[in-house]
């Protein structure tokens, strides 16, 4: 059975780097889209983007220029890094496989953007 | 502000059937498959069924998804307490150039 397990700091500075990274286990992450999805407290989802298992990626144009998602299949890890972030960015963030989160699911991690 | 839009809420006695409406554009739902999600309360989402009706195995059939236009359904028939949670539709939108999420609905099971 395939897992993914979202880790990284629950609180993150104004202005500061959001990063976090999926862990898989129980299956590879060759030949499989990687995604990040993530809800605001009381919120609806929002799509983030996503990553290949070569490494191409495709990201939400709202947050293009802040967004970026790498993987390192060695570890069979894939990650998120979210720069300049305020306090709209505090949500909890899901990292799921295939490109819209169509296969399984982590938890899900809540990450706050407070000073 | 999402492109694509569902009711706040519905409602069903166990064993009725319920719609959940999606209202999109020629962009997004006109040109593109549906997806639905469930999140059940306090758990990370899951893919149900998309418009073609297509969906991992596991999910009952009494689920059925659909499509006309710029609109798109997921109907639940049979309800079930279970059932009880928040439904997402969602679509790639060409014009946006993002894979959008619709408003959310909530389903209570009366």
């Amino acid at each position: 059975q395939v897992q993914l397990q979202e880790s990284g700091p629950g609180l993150v500075k104004p202005s500061e780097t959001l990063s976090l990274t999926c862990t898989v286990s129980g299956g590879s992450l060759n030949s499989y889209y990687w995604s990040w999805i993530r809800q605001p407290p009381g919120k609806g989802l929002e799509w983030l983007g996503y990553i290949y298992s070569s490494g191409s990626t495709d990201y939400n144009p709202s947050l293009k220029s802040r967004v970026t998602i790498s993987i390192d299949t060695s570890k069979n890890q894939f990650s998120l890094r979210l720069t300049s972030v305020s306090a709209a960015d505090t949500a909890t963030y899901y990292c799921a496989r295939d490109r819209f989160g169509e296969g399984y699911w982590g938890q899900g991690t809540l990450v706050t953007v407070s000073s | 502000q999402s492109v694509l839009t569902q009711p706040p809420s519905a409602s069903g006695t166990p064993g009725q059937r319920v719609t959940i409406s999606c209202s999109g554009s020629n962009s997004n739902i006109g040109i593109n498959p549906v997806n639905w999600y469930q999140q059940l309360p306090g758990t990370a989402p899951k893919f149900l069924i998309n418009s073609k009706n297509q969906g991992p195995s596991g999910v009952p059939d009494r689920l059925s998804g659909s499509k006309s236009g710029t609109s798109a359904s997921l109907a639940i028939s049979g309800l079930q307490p279970e059932d009880e949670a928040d439904y997402y539709c969602a679509a790639w939108d060409g014009g946006l150039n993002s894979y959008v999420f619709g408003t959310g609905t909530k389903v209570t099971v009366l």
